[in-house]
């Protein structure tokens, strides 16, 4: 499974809003009905952070302003109104299949 | 609170090993799959290797297969990957994650540990 993010880069303003889409070469809806899409947030030289996960649940302590959505091979996350602490880079990857793939990365800045 | 904690990495140079350890603690160790997922300087993600939660099944990117061993002490709640036949490219922090509790896909993570494959 292959998964492309678009854009590669988001130039951002705080308080506007940001959107990443990421497009699946196959279906990700797994043998039990779920889809494991999530997407994942790096800031420069800290670990992944988990942020949504089955397409459109935010993880614990995760603020409201992030949102996932999409079914099947067309997912997307957006963030309503961008703050400083939203810098990084974004990933998207499928636990559908448990040989994990992860999109390429979207760096979003201010 | 959930902690995962690599350990084992440094500087080797090519065509030797080394093992990489991740204590957990904060879960149920032995009812978790866990895997390993490695991050080259300035590049992606890249999946490593998975092992179920009791052992039964270990499936291996196709980078390192042949090269790398996954395994589990579910008496002491680590998990380890024994590398192998190391290269240049196998440079990167290699992190430990794992589910959730009723959810697939790194709920979870390590801080990581550094590998440096250099002659």
């Amino acid at each position: 499974i292959v998964l492309t993010q678009t854009p590669l880069s988001s130039p951002v303003t705080l308080g506007q809003p940001a959107s990443i889409s990421c497009k699946s070469t196959q279906s990700l809806v797994h043998s039990d009905g779920n889809t494991y899409l999530n997407w994942l947030h790096q800031r420069p030289g800290q670990p992944p952070r988990l942020l949504i996960y089955k397409i459109s649940n935010r993880f614990s302590g995760v603020p409201d302003r992030f949102s996932g959505s999409g079914a099947g091979t067309d997912f997307t996350l957006k963030i309503s109104r961008v703050e400083a602490e939203d810098v990084g880079v974004y990933y998207c990857m499928q636990a559908t299949q448990p040989t994990w793939t992860f999109g390429q990365g979207t760096k979003v800045e201010i | 609170q959930v902690q995962l904690v690599e350990s084992g990495g440094g500087v080797v140079q090519p065509g030797e090993s080394l093992r990489l350890s991740c204590a957990a603690s904060g879960i149920t160790f032995n009812t978790y799959t866990m895997h390993w997922v490695r991050q080259a300087p300035g590049k992606g993600l890249e999946w490593v290797a998975v092992i179920w939660f009791d052992g039964s099944a270990k499936f291996y990117a196709d980078s390192v297969r042949g090269r790398f061993t996954i395994s589990r002490d579910n008496s002491k709640d680590t998990l380890y990957l024994q590398m192998n036949s190391l290269r240049a490219e196998d440079t990167a922090v290699y992190y430990c994650t794992t589910d959730g509790s009723d959810f697939y896909g790194g709920a979870y993570w390590g801080q990581g540990t550094l590998v440096t494959i250099s002659s």
